[in-house]
């Protein structure tokens, strides 16, 4: 069964340092997006990403967030300047169309120190 | 908000038992979708009912919705300790995003 990849599985950086977390959506799929959830509370919405552009952002998606499709095959996340309270499981999710259930990766789990 | 909220927030059952675990959410929805986390893992997709359907099945799976009452119950039938995990459901109003409740935790015991 086709799978969502997500690299590294985990991550561990210094305050202030940039990330960039990795994902390889199933190749036919349309629709991308980013997820997190902080340890014990819900998952929340980030960024949604079609037609190679954003198509919808959450608040907690400012500056400091960018996603990119750079290859055709890896849709990432990166964080800039990272903060104590980016440390989240972050997840990448991507569907073909809006009718289907998302496929989700395992996760990143990010840790800032 | 769209925010689906799950009840009870955790749930402990015997083996062979069945899990009945509710949603309610606060606006119109295209859809509502119900998703399994083992612990601290990834989200895994169970089941998609639209807002034009009353009721759905998947093996052991049942979903219904009722968009007058803006809720949905997922039923989990011949419960098995493989289902002792985190249930969450989402809600879909555009078809660009998901908003997720803040889950039921199930424990079923051998």
């Amino acid at each position: 069964e086709p799978e969502v990849t997500q690299t590294p599985s985990h991550q561990v950086t210094q305050m202030g340092q940039e990330v960039i977390l990795r994902c390889v959506p199933i190749s036919n799929h349309l629709y991308f997006y980013w997820y997190r959830q902080i340890l014990g509370q819900k998952v929340e919405f980030l960024v949604s990403f079609y037609n190679n552009e954003i198509s919808e952002k959450s608040e907690i998606f400012d500056d400091q967030f960018s996603v990119e499709r750079p290859d055709g095959s890896n849709f990432t996340l990166k964080i800039r300047s990272t903060k104590l309270e980016d440390s989240a499981m972050y997840f990448c999710a991507s569907r073909g169309t809006r009718d289907y259930g998302y496929t989700f990766g395992s996760g990143t789990r990010l840790t800032v120190v | 908000s769209q925010q689906g909220e799950e009840d009870p927030q955790a749930l402990s059952i015997q083996e062979g038992e069945n899990a009945t675990m509710n949603c309610s959410y606060k606006t119109s929805i295209n859809n509502l979708q119900w998703y399994r986390q083992n612990s601290g893992r990834g989200l895994v997709h169970l089941i998609l009912i639209r807002s034009n359907e009353r009721e759905k099945h998947s093996g052991r799976l049942r979903v219904t919705l009722d968009t007058s009452k803006k809720s949905s119950s997922l039923l989990i039938t011949a419960s098995r300790a493989a289902d002792t995990a985190s249930y969450f459901c989402a809600t879909d109003k555009y078809g660009n995003k998901l908003v997720f409740g803040a889950g039921t935790i199930l424990r079923v015991k051998s």
